[in-house]
């Protein structure tokens, strides 16, 4: 079946530094791809999407690649802040389906 | 502005009282849904609804019920929880689905039952 599995957390970094969540997917045909980031005490809101292969979604400095040979969409940020604390979630939305299938989330705190 | 709202954000009751989580959306969106997240296993759908009288089971539907009677609304019921049932509950809407541009979801409640 469809499944999305992310890095284990939690992710502790320094400001400034860069960032790397990796996330790898199980899915028949083409699905479209997904971050969501959870702040604290909030919901999930949409970081960025990527709905076929080879495509970019970026959003506040964030980037993901949709790499359908290796079934990935690893979350990267050339420097993180103290405000990108958060949980994120890599999630999938397959044509045969109507639910997002989410990883169990990745923790990260930036600390100044 | 458009969002997904639910009520209450907290909530607190006893075990087999019977209880609704409210859902409503401003977008005209088609598609509603219910997710529970619990720890270390991410989020799972729990009920949908394609259109208004139109629901169907998720992942993890048991000792939950839905209703659309409007297209705006989306009420979660328990008619007896249990402390199993102890979670933090978002509900979500989109244009259609499957979607390409993801749903928006509520600020999510968070159900403990004792």
């Amino acid at each position: 079946g469809n499944s999305v599995t992310q890095m284990e957390g939690p992710v502790t970094l320094s400001e400034e530094a860069f960032l790397t969540i990796n996330c790898t997917y199980t899915a028949t045909g083409y699905p479209s791809l997904f971050w969501y980031v959870q702040y604290p005490g909030e919901g999930l809101q949409l970081l960025l999407k990527a709905t076929k292969a080879d495509d970019k979604g970026s959003n506040k400095g964030f980037e993901a690649t949709y790499r359908k040979e290796t079934t990935s969409f690893h979350l990267e940020k050339g420097s993180v802040q103290v405000s990108d604390s958060a949980v994120y979630f890599c999630a999938l939305s397959h044509q045969a389906g109507t639910a997002l299938i989410f990883g169990k989330g990745t923790t990260l705190s930036v600390s100044s | 502005e458009a969002q997904v709202t639910q009520n209450p954000r907290y909530l607190i009751t006893v075990t087999g009282k019977k209880l609704t989580v409210t859902c409503s959306q401003n977008m005209n969106h088609e598609y509603m849904s219910w997710y529970r997240q619990d720890p270390g296993l991410g989020l799972r759908q729990i009920y949908y609804s394609m259109n208004v009288e139109v629901t169907d089971k998720g992942d993890v539907p048991e000792g939950y019920k839905v209703s659309r009677k409007e297209k705006r609304n989306f009420p979660l019921i328990l008619e007896s929880p249990s402390p199993n049932q102890t979670s933090l509950y978002f509900c979500a809407s989109g244009p259609t689905a499957p979607s390409n541009y993801g749903y928006t979801f509520g600020s999510g409640t968070r159900l403990t039952v004792v």
